[in-house]
């Protein structure tokens, strides 16, 4: 089991719906990231927080909106997804914000994204 | 342009052997080097993680070894059991704020 949980592990929405991906960590972390991984491709980095404060967003369209709202939770709420958004989108961990420098980082096991 | 290439793209090997997976990458400046294992539909799983003064790192059957003048690391399995089957990515910090560059992976797999 990883300590990163995601939920739910699997998704399947249509272009109008919206959803949200929740990711829960309890290990202190105080950095949370949320990737894109497409098939056979390693995975794309989208959003960071660092001490619950957004700090880096490349450049993802507005479809995708995260949020902190404490320490342990992050969330990436979903509105108006296109089919190329299908995907599996993965949340990490690291013990301390400002900068991955040398960190580990923690994966959880991702949510399976599919749009209809 | 900041690159991380792995080789090969993937490999086939019998249960118990060894194997060796390359990792060359041209990335400045170089913070450390990890590498990962994904498990088809898991998470990445960190295996190592080495900075510019350590040539080599181990973790149970895994030995990572870097060349910081040759920008190359490799990923050696001692002993490979069927669970080694995945993908094994290699992936390189910019020393700056979260940028990591990612390899696209060598596959795997082990047989019987």
């Amino acid at each position: 089991d990883t300590e990163v949980t995601q939920t739910p592990k699997h998704l399947v929405m249509g272009m109008t719906n919206k959803k949200s991906l929740k990711c829960e960590q309890h290990m202190g972390h105080r950095a949370m990231y949320w990737y894109k991984q497409k098939a056979k491709k390693p995975p794309e980095l989208m959003f960071v927080y660092s001490y619950e404060k957004l700090s880096i967003n490349e450049s993802v369209p507005s479809r995708f909106s995260p949020e902190c709202p404490n320490s342990s939770l992050l969330n990436l709420h979903l509105h108006a997804l296109q089919p190329e958004d299908s995907a599996l989108y993965l949340c990490a961990s690291s013990p301390w914000g400002g900068g991955v420098g040398n960190q580990p980082q923690h994966f959880g096991d991702g949510t399976r994204l599919s749009i209809l | 342009k900041n690159q991380v290439e792995q080789s090969p793209q993937s490999l086939i090997i019998l249960e118990g052997k060894n194997c060796t997976l390359q990792c060359n990458y041209t990335v400045s400046p170089f913070s450390n080097l990890r590498w990962y294992k994904q498990d088809t539909g898991r998470g990445p799983v960190s295996l190592t993680i080495m900075t510019f003064s350590e040539n080599t790192k181990s973790n149970g059957r895994y030995t990572a070894t870097l060349d910081a003048d040759t920008k190359q690391s490799s990923l050696h399995i001692t002993a490979s059991q069927l669970s080694d089957s995945a993908s094994y990515i290699c992936v390189v910090s910019v020393d700056s704020n979260y940028q990591l560059i990612w390899g696209a992976g060598t596959k795997l797999i082990i047989k019987p």
